[in-house]
């Protein structure tokens, strides 16, 4: 089984420009995460997606950072404008189950970011 | 969000030694996840604990939950090299909004030949 695919791998910007990230889930994988990991930290949830619908995007900047899930298959996260702060890897996560119960998460090889 | 501490935040030891790493929190968790993260991948899941007090081992490594589910202690035996890496771990809780999960800074372990 294919895991949770993610391009591109790296991204070096400057900051105020614009950044998209793609990931492809895991087939049939009804649940869809993006995490933020900053160095020297844990992974940190931005937004979450059961099939096209966001379940919870609370810790997501929405004046800079957009999600969307139009299929409900793969999904973009674009940042616009870019931060020196948004340095960080950029992880995707997928599950199988829906809302409500404990799931392994997979998580792809991740984008890491740097905004000079 | 509730916030995971874990301990040690570096650990570097030798082959062959006993470690044990440690996540506590104040907050009640439904269940609790233990990840294991190598250079330029993803994390990867090694086990997830739900009841209190729940003892579970995979080989070398033992995993506890207290009893109150709260906190949790991973035990690696006989270590080695190949356990290098960052170990987080991360707490989750269910909601009406679904299920979500907080991760703790984790423990970056260096297992030297």
């Amino acid at each position: 089984e294919a895991g949770v695919a993610q391009s591109p791998r790296y991204k070096i910007i400057e900051k105020r420009q614009s950044v998209a990230f793609w990931c492809n889930p895991i087939s049939g994988h009804a649940t869809l995460y993006w995490y933020q990991q900053i160095l020297g930290q844990g992974p940190k949830l931005l937004i979450q997606f059961q099939n096209n619908g966001v379940v919870d995007d609370s810790q997501l900047p929405k004046d800079r950072f957009s999600a969307e899930r139009l299929k409900g298959v793969d999904s973009t996260l674009k940042i616009q404008p870019a931060k020196l702060e948004d340095s960080a890897v950029y992880l995707c996560a997928s599950s199988h189950k829906t809302s409500g119960s404990t799931d392994t998460q997979y998580f792809g090889p991740g984008t890491r970011l740097t905004v000079l | 969000t509730q916030l995971l501490e874990q301990s040690p935040q570096f650990l570097s030891i030798q082959e062959g030694e006993n470690l044990t790493v440690y996540c506590n929190s104040s907050s009640v968790f439904s269940s609790l996840q233990w990840y294991r993260q190598e250079p330029g991948e993803g994390p990867v899941l090694l086990v997830t604990v739900v009841t209190g007090g729940e003892v579970k081992k995979l080989k070398r490594l033992t995993f506890q939950f207290g009893d109150a589910r709260k906190d949790s202690s991973l035990h690696i035996t006989a270590a080695q090299p190949g356990d290098t890496g960052l170990y987080l771990c991360a707490g989750a809780t269910n909601s009406n909004s679904g299920y979500a999960l907080n991760f703790g800074k984790g423990t970056s372990l260096l297992v030297t030949p």
